[in-house]
């Protein structure tokens, strides 16, 4: 079985530019996340969609960063304009329901973004 | 709001030593606790996963196990060998299956 595929593994960009980050979860799986993990941190949820709906996306920030999962399968997640804080690992994750005791995600390896 | 803390943040071992890593979080109503493994430049791997009606799990030389009401849980590493070096990350999962992460405990197991 395939596991979740997420390009491009690094990017180096200045700040003020935009970006744009892939995934591509497990087949079958309906929940998708996207986690934004600062170096010496652990990750941090930034949006969870439900097939193409989203059910948490508290702590993205809006004013800069979107994100869209059409036809329920891949998703993007885009930066606009990226300032230096932004630096950090996004992780993708997938899980077969995303509820319930048993649910279990399953990451991508990341996408490495620096910010100059 | 759920935090999660995990003790210590770096830990190094000789090889073959047996070790305990701790993870505490305040919120006691979850779902279930996973542990994860993340080496340098990767991804997250499942370790082990723990429902909340569970009190352990094992899986080879990792056996972890789950107080809920105490807010704890403890992986256990036997034999532990060099290629165990990387950070341990735990999570619980709370309500509408939201993961909430410790800030890891970075191993490093030498020769």
């Amino acid at each position: 079985e395939a596991g979740v595929a997420q390009s491009p593994r690094y990017k180096i960009i200045e700040k003020r530019q935009s970006v744009a980050f892939w995934c591509n979860p497990i087949s079958g799986h309906a929940t998708l996340y996207w986690y934004q993990q600062i170096l010496g941190q652990g990750p941090k949820l930034l949006i969870q969609f439900q097939n193409n709906g989203v059910v948490d996306d508290s702590q993205l920030p809006k004013d800069r960063f979107s994100a869209e999962r059409l036809k329920g399968v891949d998703s993007t997640l885009k930066i606009q304009p990226a300032k230096l804080e932004d630096s950090a690992v996004y992780l993708c994750a997938s899980s077969l329901e995303g509820a319930g005791d048993r649910d279990e995600q399953y990451f991508g390896p990341g996408t490495r973004l620096t910010v100059t | 709001k759920q935090e999660v803390t995990q003790i210590p943040a770096a830990l190094s071992v000789p090889e073959g030593e047996n070790l305990v890593l701790n993870c505490s979080f305040t919120d006691s109503a979850i779902y279930n606790l996973q542990w994860f493994r993340q080496d340098p430049g990767k991804g997250l791997t499942s370790l082990l996963l723990i429902q909340s009606s569970q009190r352990e799990q094992t899986s080879g030389r990792l056996n972890a196990s789950l107080d809920k009401s105490s807010g704890r849980s403890t992986l256990y590493i036997a034999a532990s060998q060099p290629g165990d070096s990387a950070t341990y990350l735990c999570a619980v999962t709370g309500t509408a299956s939201k993961l909430t992460f410790g800030t890891g405990t970075r191993l490093q197991v030498t020769l």
